[in-house]
């Protein structure tokens, strides 16, 4: 079985200061991961994918990803926030022997503050 | 705009009665998945296709929920008898199979029912 925890509903930064989006995982096989962001009245939005070449994922907008195993983390992080990055993120899961159906967590709401 | 259309964008509709979705994938994507997204939730799988072949239905999909891809190509969602529960966004997505495991999945603008 499948499952995504995001541990943060709610992270609020202020412009230009870090982001990190936390998330953990559980997947009785070679997962792979993505983040999705949907802003309001809009559709979702691949951000990055984990494609099991690398551990550090780069995604669009300076978005990034680091794949822990041995902590099954898969953290989104920016160095600078920007207004334009306010949405909600979810972290996903999905696995080949599950159809590669997605499996979403509970998203976390980001708001950057002037 | 991802490619993925989908439609009617908003329904409203009283408990009771039937409504249909359609979904028109990327035309060259033979895999299409539907989802259901509530408020303050992640979206969650409901079902799926590969061409005309639905392989997996989820446990969510009452036997109220019926969804089809005739010719392989678009694809509708029809929901009998809606309760108020069913009031959510319907999501719907496609991709490429080529055996590859992570392949993206384009996501349609989604359909948001409400039932009164």
């Amino acid at each position: 079985a499948q499952s995504v925890t995001q541990l943060d509903s709610h992270v609020s930064v202020s412009e230009g200061t870090p982001v990190l989006l936390r998330c953990n995982y559980s997947s009785s096989y070679s997962p792979s991961l993505f983040w999705y962001v949907q802003h309001p009245n809009k559709g979702l939005q691949l951000l990055l994918k984990y494609t099991s070449a690398a551990t550090l994922v780069k995604g669009i907008n300076g978005f990034e990803a680091e794949f822990k195993k041995s902590e099954t983390s898969f953290h989104l992080t920016k160095p600078s926030a920007h207004m334009s990055d306010a949405a909600e993120y979810f972290c996903v899961v999905s696995d080949p022997e599950y159809g590669n159906k997605l499996v979403f967590g509970a998203g976390t709401i980001l708001r950057v503050k002037s | 705009d991802t490619g993925v259309s989908q439609d009617p964008r908003h329904k409203i509709t009283k408990r009771g009665q039937n409504v249909t979705f359609r979904c028109d994938p990327i035309s060259e994507h033979n895999r299409l998945y539907w989802y259901r997204q509530t408020l303050g939730q992640g979206p969650e799988f409901l079902t799926y296709f590969q061409n005309e072949a639905q392989l997996e239905k989820s446990r969510l999909l009452s036997d109220r929920f019926s969804a089809e891809r005739p010719k392989g190509s678009f694809s509708t969602l029809e929901i009998q008898r809606t309760e108020q529960g069913d009031s959510a966004m319907y999501l719907c997505a496609s991709s490429l199979v080529d055996y590859h495991p992570n392949n993206e999945q384009f996501f349609g603008p989604g359909t948001r029912l409400t039932v009164l």
